[in-house]
């Protein structure tokens, strides 16, 4: 079966733009997550969707938002973008949530804001 | 709150000489514990869990909850292990999943 895809997989914006990331999970899995990626501080955790519903949230700014649709498919929004917002932003879908269970992950998007 | 602590960015070792991948972790309950590998080009992809009590690719962890400790150990490394290895950390269901910041391991032919 089909694994997450991200699209697209790379974007270049300027600061202060917004941007607009899409995942879609494997069939199936109703959880996705979304995470940042950067050398210095590893994988930070952004928010986790199940059912439409934003079930967690991590420490980051208003400005980085999501929301799930009925089909589980996933969207990140970041707004007003800043320098320090480039980094790889990988989703991730698992099966009923993150109890045992493992999460697969798709490519990421590399964002780059200049 | 959660944490997860990799102390070792990098982690260079000779083929054939053992490995162990250090992670520690903070958490108030009963915690879910995983290994997650990335090789080079590819997708962050699960390697192994603790509940599962397995050995993946000659690797093994074992969840020792009084030092608080997860460390992934193999007795001989081989050059295809070189890669990215993040420690994780979940709770009860429904709680978000916590990753270290990564440890590189280099294995020199």
């Amino acid at each position: 079966k089909a694994g997450v895809t991200q699209t697209p997989r790379y974007l270049i914006k300027t600061r202060g733009q917004q941007v607009t990331l899409s995942c879609s999970p494997i069939s199936g899995h109703r959880s996705v997550s979304w995470y940042q990626q950067t050398p210095g501080q590893g994988l930070q955790f952004l928010f986790e969707y199940f059912s439409e519903t934003q079930r967690n949230k991590g420490n980051f700014p208003g400005r980085f938002s999501g929301r799930q649709f009925s089909n589980s498919r996933s969207e990140m929004n970041v707004s007003t973008l800043e320098l320090g917002d480039s980094a790889l932003y990988l989703c991730a879908s698992s099966l009923v949530g993150t109890l045992n269970t493992e999460a697969f992950f798709g490519q990421g998007t590399r964002l780059t804001v200049v | 709150a959660q944490r997860v602590t990799q102390p070792e960015k990098l982690l260079s070792v000779f083929k054939g000489a053992p490995v162990e991948l250090k992670c520690n972790y903070s958490y108030s309950g009963s915690p879910e514990l995983f290994w997650y590998v990335q090789y080079s080009r590819q997708r962050l992809q699960l390697l192994l869990r603790h509940i599962s009590r397995e050995s993946i690719k000659g690797f093994t962890a074992d969840l020792n909850k009084g030092e608080t400790s997860f460390h992934l150990k193999k007795p001989f490394a081989q050059e295809e292990d070189s890669a990215m290895y993040y420690c994780a950390l979940s709770g009860r269901l429904g709680q978000k999943v916590t990753f270290g910041i990564g440890t590189k391991l280099q294995v020199i032919p």
